[in-house]
């Protein structure tokens, strides 16, 4: 049962266009949610993160929206810019908890 | 260096053979996780430290699997009598008290 899901797993958008990644979570017990970026041959990055408490987080160009009702949350990049192709995975878990629950990742290419 | 390094970064071995990683993490990071990655796959929590005691082991880490942090510093990772289906990329992440994990560059273990 994966509890964490990215139903798209590539994404191509234009440089300087808008990226929207998306994400979906059965568990209603999770209130914490992270964004990773991953590069080939290094391990993910952290980029941007949102508790349960807010519907919004936004740093510099990355901002995720959550929306708890539809169990739903997404990361919006604008500009998109060359380096931001990478493979970017949603996380989520229960505060008190330590695990990350992964999503399977969506890789994004960002066209010149 | 402020990061987390893993050794090594690559590993071939033969089935049944054992292997073992290292990982440092950040250093003043008290907590220390072990995730298993496979290709188009989002990580797998395997198990989690703070300082030198092992609080949770997933279900996936089967016997052959030992993971220690003998002085609440580095960890090492133990696979004995190695079967291909280990084969996959193995990640170690740090944190403080908080969500937020800083990962290595993973070690890529394949089993021939």
């Amino acid at each position: 049962d994966q509890q964490v899901k990215q139903n798209s797993p590539s994404l191509s958008v234009q440089e300087g266009r808008i990226s929207i990644l998306n994400c979906d979570y059965t568990n209603s017990m999770f209130d914490y949610f992270l964004w990773y970026k991953k590069y080939p041959a290094e391990g993910p990055t952290f980029l941007i993160s949102i508790s349960s408490i807010k519907d919004k987080n936004e740093d510099g160009r990355f901002t995720v929206f959550l929306n708890k009702s539809a169990k739903h949350l997404s990361l919006h990049i604008v500009p998109s810019q060359p380096g931001d192709s990478a493979v970017y995975f949603c996380a989520a878990s229960v505060h008190s908890n330590y695990q990350l629950i992964w999503g399977a990742g969506t890789k994004l290419i960002i066209k010149p | 260096d402020t990061g987390v390094s893993q050794d090594p970064r690559h590993k071939i071995t033969k089935r049944g053979q054992n292997v073992t990683f290292r990982c440092d993490p950040i250093s003043e990071h008290n907590r220390l996780y072990w995730y298993r990655q496979t290709l188009g796959q989002g990580p797998e929590f395997l198990t989690y430290f703070q300082n030198e005691a092992q609080l949770e082991k997933s279900r996936l880490l089967s016997d052959r699997f030992s993971a220690e942090r003998p002085k609440g510093s580095f960890s090492t990772l133990e696979i004995q009598r190695t079967e291909q289906g280990d084969s996959a990329m193995y990640l170690c992440a740090s944190s403080p008290p908080r969500d937020e994990q800083f990962f290595g560059p993973g070690t890529r273990l394949t089993v021939l």
